[in-house]
């Protein structure tokens, strides 16, 4: 069964500064895709970006980028020139890229909160 | 557009009673998820499904849970009779189709069980 574990139940960073989540995974596929979630207190799960497990070129969107090592089966995220409406729970996903029965779960950690301090 | 509609919102009940939770995905949104979420912990799918028919429900306590999206558009989950433990966010989230497009979800329905 795949796993996903994020270490860090906290970070904090001050506004305009750089910070990185992080995650790590456990699979034996080879193919599949990985998300980064933001959930604002009371409001809705948004997504952030997301990365297909077969390229190698690392995804960005406008301030947010990952470092993809799958390898090393870690899918970090970067922050760039934080701003205070970045601050909110972060969550690593993965989903399987193989199609059983059209279930297509996203499997997720336990959640980074993020605190962005002016 | 108008984004997915759960309600109720807050919801504070006596273990062994009662409720249910419904939810709206966005229009032709074939298909619809329910993920719990307890408290320091990451969602977790309930049941996925598509149109009306269940496609993953392999972790639903059934004996408690039950679920229906009847022609295809909205969705009820029910909790009969609650404990302790069902105490969580329950998100609902659409999407256009399995692997074919991004998960939009709802504010969730928090319910406290006491």
């Amino acid at each position: 069964a795949q796993t996903v574990t994020q270490s860090q139940p906290e970070m904090s960073v001050q506004e305009a500064e750089t910070v990185t989540l992080s995650c790590t995974y456990d699979t034996s596929e080879s193919d599949y895709y990985l998300f980064w979630y933001k959930q604002p207190p009371s409001r809705q799960m948004i997504l952030v970006i997301r990365q297909e497990a077969y390229k190698q070129q690392n995804a960005t969107e406008n301030r947010f980028s990952v470092n993809f090592q799958k390898a090393a089966k870690s899918f970090s995220l970067k922050i760039s020139d934080s701003q205070l409406g970045d601050a909110a729970m972060y969550f690593c996903a993965y989903r399987s890229a193989f199609v059983v029965m059209f279930t297509d779960k996203l499997i997720f950690g336990t959640g980074t909160r993020l605190q962005v301090f002016p | 557009e108008a984004g997915v509609a759960q309600s109720p919102r807050y919801k504070i009940i006596e273990k062994r009673q009662s409720v249910a939770f419904w939810c709206n995905p966005i229009s032709g949104h074939a298909t619809l998820y329910w993920y719990q979420q307890i408290l320091g912990q990451g969602p977790k799918l309930l049941i996925q499904f598509q149109n009306n028919g269940v496609v993953d429900d392999s972790q639903l306590p059934k004996d408690r849970f039950s679920a229906e999206r009847l022609k295809g558009v909205d969705s009820t989950l029910k909790i009969q009779p609650a404990k302790l433990e069902d105490s969580a966010v329950y998100l609902c989230a659409s999407s256009l189709g399995a692997y074919t497009g991004e998960l939009f979800f709802g504010e969730g329905s928090r319910l406290t069980v006491l």
